[in-house]
């Protein structure tokens, strides 16, 4: 398996733009996490899905982001309209089931800059 | 609530041993990670610790845990050039999926 696969992995865009990343977890995998990593506030768990179901927005700033898992192979996070303070690095992650060895497999990330 | 610190950054010379830290407040903590991020990578699983051990070794790593001070370590012993990265601690309670992270801890090994 090729791991989980982020595009585009970089993006620069103008304020007001609307912004799509994409993210293909590992296949078999039955839950899915967007995270934003800045300077100012390291890692941060925006949204999880579990079986496609979102389970925990609510880490998600506010109501210009939103995420959507259509099937269990493709999740999008679209940021509409986009700000300056938007730019971070956006990783996705996947995992299997909810035991201890639940190892949480990340993409290389997609790195945002709204200009 | 949920809330993982660690301090910003560490350097130690390269044949030396390698101490970061971390603390948490969720006293319902169950799983405690530990993950390496190499420049322009996602993060890695590096080990993680069940809340009810004390001490996990796996090679260069030890993990110590001190429940009552809620204060997670990772020793790397023999500190190489190649692990130079950032570190980041990161907590579970058991049956939740959500997984919160700490800020990160970069350590530069000097050669």
């Amino acid at each position: 398996d090729a791991g989980v696969i982020q595009s585009p992995r970089h993006e620069v865009t103008e304020m007001g733009q609307e912004v799509t990343l994409r993210c293909k977890p590992i296949s078999g995998h039955n839950s899915l996490f967007w995270y934003r990593q800045t300077m100012m506030r390291g890692l941060e768990l925006l949204i999880y899905f579990n079986n496609n179901v979102p389970i925990d927005d609510s880490g998600m700033p506010e109501d210009r982001f939103s995420a959507k898992m259509p099937n269990a192979s493709f999740s999008t996070l679209k940021i509409q309209p986009s700000e300056p303070r938007d730019s971070a690095v956006y990783f996705c992650a996947s995992s299997l089931g909810s035991g201890v060895n639940t190892e949480a497999f990340f993409g290389q990330g997609t790195r945002l800059t709204v200009v | 609530g949920e809330d993982v610190e660690q301090s910003l950054f560490l350097s130690v010379r390269e044949g030396d041993s390698s101490v970061i830290n971390c603390t948490y407040t969720d006293s319902s903590s169950t799983y405690l990670y530990w993950y390496k991020q190499e420049p322009g990578a996602g993060l890695q699983l590096l080990t993680y610790i069940f809340s009810n051990m004390d001490m996990k070794q796996d090679q260069r790593l030890t993990v110590l845990l001190n429940k009552k001070d809620k204060h997670l370590s990772l020793r790397i012993a023999d500190t190489q050039t190649g692990d130079s990265a950032i570190y980041f601690c990161a907590e579970r309670r058991g049956g939740y999926q959500k997984v919160t992270f700490g800020t990160g801890t970069k350590l530069q090994v000097i050669p």
